[in-house]
């Protein structure tokens, strides 16, 4: 069966910080992934998805950026964080190649930027 | 572009009465929908999706789904709610995409809480 793994599942970073947030799949191979961030009382904005190692596309400008560098691998990243930053990071992961494909996600890293 | 309305954003319900969730889409494809569960602090569970076909869809926990194309409406149900239903539910919808390189996005709406009263 798949799993998929975040971590770490919390982070307090300072204001400057640079960020690294992992993201891996196991059980599939070339799964779509994506990058969401749910903001305090706010729903799902999706950052980044994934459809193949090295190929990223972004949804939104910003502060943040994503990286593929293995099949199963997805590391969401910023060389400085900002405090509009902070949020509930969530990894998901689907079926790549089909038209519907249904999204599973990690269990999410609490990411507060002081 | 697609949207997903959720217009409650707070629900309290007792326990042993009936949920319902409203969920309104716009899009102008054929659209699939999603009902997803999210415990606090914890990732999205999957309670149920609708592609084609009945167009009552029934899911984990005792959950279903009706879907109305006329209304652009997938309302989420539970006949009899649990203390263990308080939660943040999320609707989402996606396209039918028949090309990898789409990613298969999905655009959820802002969610609704629920609150279970003893």
């Amino acid at each position: 069966s798949q799993t998929i793994h975040q971590w770490p599942a919390t982070l307090v970073q300072p204001v400057g910080s640079p960020l690294s947030l992992e993201c891996t799949v196991e059980g599939t191979s070339n799964p779509n992934l994506y990058w969401y961030r749910q903001a305090a009382g706010r729903g799902l904005q999706l950052l980044f998805y994934s459809i193949g190692i090295d190929q990223i596309s972004s949804e939104v400008p910003q502060n943040l950026s994503a990286s593929r560098p293995q099949d199963r691998q997805f590391i969401l990243s910023s060389k400085k964080l900002l405090l509009s930053d902070s949020g509930f990071y969530l990894c998901a992961w689907s079926i790549g190649g089909t038209s519907t494909d249904t999204q599973y996600f990690g269990p999410g890293t609490r990411l507060t930027v002081l | 572009a697609q949207s997903v309305t959720q217009p409650d954003i707070h629900i309290t319900v007792s326990e042993g009465a009936s949920l319902e969730l409203r969920c309104n889409y716009s899009y102008g494809a054929t659209p699939y929908l999603f009902w997803y569960v999210q415990s606090p602090g914890q990732g999205l569970q999957l309670l149920l999706k609708y592609f084609s076909g009945d167009t009552l869809v029934q899911g984990i926990k005792g959950f279903e789904a009706e879907f109305k194309r006329s209304q652009s409406s997938f309302n989420l149900r539970k006949p009899s709610v649990h203390w263990s239903d308080a939660a943040e539910y999320f609707c989402a919808v996606g396209a039918l995409r028949r090309i990898k390189a789409a990613g298969n996005k999905l655009t959820f709406g802002g969610g609704t809480r629920v609150l279970v009263k003893p």
